[in-house]
């Protein structure tokens, strides 16, 4: 079945500096992949949609400075935190579709981003 | 703002009843419907989806889905101990493909 493979699974980074995930679709065209945040005890936030190529789309309150999103291939879309601080970490996971009209989601293992 | 409800619980069932968990969505364009299960750190488990009204069966799993009037259900019959998790409802913000919005999720707690 399709795999969505995210790295990494854990990071923790200092106050101010910047951390990349990666989301890579290993058996499939990932043409639109969605990049959610998940506080504890509280559900998946969608943070933005991103279809290859484009600029990405965030959802209202989201920062797009300061959570940047590349997908610049089918296969790769990073999310990279800049500047975090402790307020940011959270279970970040991102899921990956065919696209408009496809019927499966898959999603990364997420990663656990402690800002300290 | 479009919306997904659910009971956050905890619902707690002894082993082998049945499992009843609720869910309404307050977009009516929403065209596909999720029951996903997570485990505390990991990453959401697609249980079942569903498109059209009425009911859906897998297994002991049985979803149902009644568009006019915005509600999805989950049963999870004979429950096992290994089925205590929190299930996410999940629909699509329009279309299949699009980006699923979750709700809060239900904990359900399975007791032997």
């Amino acid at each position: 079945g399709a795999v969505v493979s995210q790295h990494p699974s854990w990071v923790i980074c200092k106050s101010g500096t910047s951390v990349k995930i990666e989301c890579r679709s290993l058996d499939f065209q990932a043409t639109t992949m969605f990049w959610y945040r998940q506080f504890p005890k509280q559900s998946l936030m969608l943070m933005a949609t991103s279809n290859e190529g484009s600029k990405a789309t965030y959802e209202q309150g989201v920062e797009k400075d300061k959570f940047l999103i590349n997908h610049a291939s089918l296969t790769l879309s990073t999310l990279t935190v800049t500047s975090a601080h402790p307020e940011d970490s959270s279970f970040y996971i991102c899921s990956a579709s065919a696209g408009t009209g496809a019927t499966g989601y898959t999603f990364g293992s997420g990663t656990r981003l402690t800002v300290v | 703002q479009k919306e997904v409800e659910q009971n956050s619980g905890p619902l707690s069932v002894p082993e082998g009843a049945i499992a009843s968990l609720n869910c309404t969505y307050s977009d009516r364009g929403s065209q596909s419907f999720f029951w996903y299960r997570q485990y505390s750190g990991k990453s959401p488990e697609l249980i079942m989806f569903i498109y059209s009204n009425g009911d859906k069966e897998d297994g002991r799993f049985t979803a149902q889905l009644n568009k006019a009037s915005q509600y999805v259900s989950l049963l999870i019959r004979d429950s096992q101990p290994s089925d205590s998790a929190t299930y996410l409802c999940a629909v699509t913000r329009g279309q299949a493909g699009t980006a699923l919005i979750f709700g809060k999720g239900t904990t359900l707690s399975v007791s032997s």
